[in-house]
């Protein structure tokens, strides 16, 4: 079955980086996109971006645009999310969700698996 | 702040129906499949709904979703204890480049 697996909670200071892992498990790890999707406290999810490990072709939010990498390791099926230069407005819940595509991977876009998300508290 | 509009709450008895709003643009659903998300506090999302009105394997009849122009609707019937969740609308954007989520409506059984 299909897994996304990510671990913990992570404490940063702001200016800081943080580096997140979702490895993925139960599927051709080069055949889907992962996104990375972030909730702060009481707000709306915000989707960050997405990485196809078949090209290491990335698709960045524009606001996170400088910000954020996001790479894969294909031997152990891993994607990670780095984001830079953290702020108190970074503190979230961090998902990553695979992308399932309905003809064009953007109009037909959805998140099909998702992961358990990783707390990520930005505090001086 | 989100280009899809949700009413923030919904609620119903169970066994009764709940439909969930879903407004966008020409840019986002006008043009775009939706897709619908469940989210229990502490887990991790599903997704109830993808292509509009398609569900996965081992999504319940229950749950439909359906579109017309730039708004979408989900549906809830037989309405049970273990739906009360957020959910959330979600779909491609053309103008922004990303992908956008709807601003989330809690479902209450009674």
């Amino acid at each position: 079955q299909v897994q996304l697996v990510q671990f913990g909670a992570e404490v940063k200071k702001p200016g800081a980086s943080v580096k997140l892992s979702c490895k993925t498990s139960g599927y051709t790890f080069s055949s889907n996109a992962i996104s990375w999707v972030r909730q702060a406290p009481g707000q709306e999810s915000e989707w960050m971006g997405w990485i196809d490990p078949n090209t290491g072709d990335t698709n960045y939010a524009q606001k996170l645009q400088g910000r954020i990498t996001m790479t894969t390791e294909t031997s152990t099926s891993t994607v990670y999310m780095e984001l830079r230069s953290l702020r108190s407005d970074d503190t979230a819940m961090y998902y990553c969700a695979r992308r399932r595509c309905s003809g064009t991977c953007y109009s037909g876009a959805s998140l099909d698996y998702w992961g358990q998300g990783t707390l990520v508290t930005v505090s001086s | 702040q989100s280009v899809l509009t949700q009413p923030p709450s919904v609620s119903a008895a169970p066994g009764q129906e709940v439909t969930i709003s879903c407004s966008g643009g020409s840019s986002n659903i006008g043009n775009n499949f939706v897709s619908w998300y469940q989210h229990l506090p502490g887990t991790a999302p599903k997704l109830l709904i993808y292509d509009n009105n398609k569900r996965p394997s081992g999504i319940p009849d229950r749950f439909s979703g359906s579109k017309s122009g730039t708004s979408a609707t989900l549906a809830i019937t037989g309405l049970q204890t273990g739906d009360e969740a957020d959910y959330y609308c979600g779909t491609w954007d053309t103008s922004l480049s990303a992908y956008v989520f709807g601003t989330g409506t809690k479902v209450t059984v009674l």
